[in-house]
């Protein structure tokens, strides 16, 4: 399995400025994923970042307005531009465990924008 | 249309009880399936997988897959009020590792 600590656990900022959520695994795994999930709702995978490359972004999320870094194997950061109150939701990072079939998330990062 | 589908949306079991959860998609691509459970103010936690047809069982809980008609199920046997959770059908097609979750179903488990 692989363990994924998110910081921070919770944020409240202000509607147009900008945030930065950081994921880091204890050990090193090649593809983390970002997800969405408004209250109580279905997660939407919002990019999968590997080291070395651009992150790939999913319908609906961009990259002007969340930019991701993937500068190595056990870390990423994913920045949320221009926050609005429609923002305001749970964001997860993820990644697959070394040589198994499951992924793993963290703990979550609480936005709210006001 | 949600391309991975669950029901019920709610569901309450008695303690002791049998619950039952049910997911359709309906992207023929996705052939591997898991069941996730988030407990409130947590991260989604991987329950099991399954990608062949037919039954897997881990402890109380038992996953059916039956690929022709892209259903899959989650039996939660001797439902304990510490099952209470949302939980998540996710798919995926083969070597992506991207998940696509299903809506959810609210379980409660009343002791």
């Amino acid at each position: 399995s692989v363990l994924l600590y998110q910081k921070p656990n919770r944020d409240i900022c202000q509607s147009g400025t900008s945030l930065k959520i950081q994921c880091v695994a204890d050990s090193q795994v090649v593809s983390m994923f970002w997800y969405q999930q408004f209250q109580e709702q279905s997660l939407m995978l919002m990019a999968t970042a590997n080291e070395g490359s651009e992150a790939t972004y999913e319908s609906g999320f961009t990259k002007d307005k969340f930019p991701i870094s993937r500068p190595n194997l056990t870390f990423s950061t994913l920045t949320v531009n221009n926050a609005r109150p429609g923002d305001s939701s749970i964001y997860f990072c993820s990644s697959e465990g070394t040589g198994e079939d499951t992924q793993y998330f963290g703990p979550g990062t609480r936005l709210l924008v006001l | 249309q949600q391309k991975v589908q669950q029901s019920p949306e709610s569901l309450s079991v008695p303690e002791g009880g049998m619950a039952s959860l049910n997911c359709t998609s309906s992207d023929r691509n996705f052939q591997y399936f898991w069941w996730y459970r988030q407990h409130s103010g947590e991260g989604p936690k991987a329950l099991m997988s399954i990608f062949s047809d037919g039954d897997k069982k881990e402890g109380r809980f038992t996953a059916h897959l039956n690929k022709a008609s892209l259903h899959v199920s989650l039996h939660i046997r001797d439902s304990q009020p510490s099952d209470s959770a949302l939980y998540f059908c996710a798919a995926s097609d083969s070597g992506s590792w991207q998940l696509i979750f299903g809506s959810g179903t609210q379980l409660t488990v009343m002791p």
